[in-house]
């Protein structure tokens, strides 16, 4: 496997139900990302996770839980979700950065979840 | 309310010509900011990048401008080619020295290259 892995890539679940998305880099990067993208609004961070430790919740609902035991692995885990979080939702690993080094982040191809 | 808009949902370009895609910004707190490229049940994929201290870089058929003035950044690609085809997306950052920043994208422009 190389770049950035996420499964499963298509979901589906009722709002009393638990599920778990799961993200893992093979880049080497220590820093990664959850993204959500709804129909017709661009892509929103979720959270973000350096080294292990997260350092940005972007007012997300508590029925979003991220998780990341180590810096290859991200997980979102998932519970009594509304139909309005259905969306395509996008995992990304960067390098981070430093004065000198920019960086970019590379995404996985997605999740696309529905809620019923 | 948007940080980062691109007001041309799609755009039509002829296969060897000049596509040009426009992204404007309102915090001026930007001082990075990305171009990605998206084909339909893929990822985005990176393609160029520039620093706020900079108003230009080029890698190849793609050159991206920046006008800080303004707040506003354009993509150019030429000569455009059909594989070109594809939903772009200019995203920004605020850079706090933490390491790692989430960044703050477009709704997207759909290019389609005409053969």
């Amino acid at each position: 496997e190389t770049g950035v892995t996420q499964t499963p890539r298509h979901l589906v679940m009722g709002m009393t139900n638990k599920k778990s998305l799961k993200c893992e880099q093979h880049l080497g990067h220590n820093a990664m990302y959850w993204y959500k993208q709804s129909a017709k609004k661009p892509l929103e961070l979720m959270f973000v996770y350096n080294f292990k430790e997260q350092t940005e919740n972007n007012s997300v609902p508590s029925r979003f839980s991220p998780e990341c035991p180590n810096s290859s692995h991200l997980f979102l885990h998932l519970h009594t979700l509304q139909p309005e979080d259905s969306a395509l939702y996008l995992c990304a690993s960067s390098q981070g950065y430093d004065d000198v080094i920019s960086y970019e982040q590379y995404f996985g191809p997605g999740t696309r979840l529905t809620v019923t | 309310d948007q940080q980062v808009k691109q007001n041309s949902p799609s755009l039509s370009v002829q296969e060897g010509r000049i596509s040009i895609l426009n992204c404007d910004y309102t915090n001026s707190m930007f001082d990075y900011f990305l171009w990605y490229k998206k084909y339909p049940a893929e990822g985005p994929t990176f393609l160029i990048s520039i620093s706020s201290i900079k108003d230009k870089n080029e890698d190849g058929r793609f050159t991206v401008f920046l006008n800080k003035s303004a707040k506003h950044l354009s993509l150019h690609i030429v000569p455009s080619q059909p594989g070109d085809s594809a939903v772009y997306f200019c995203a920004a950052s605020v850079r706090s020295g933490g390491g790692a920043d989430g960044l703050t994208f477009g709704k997207g422009t759909h290019l389609i290259i005409q053969p």
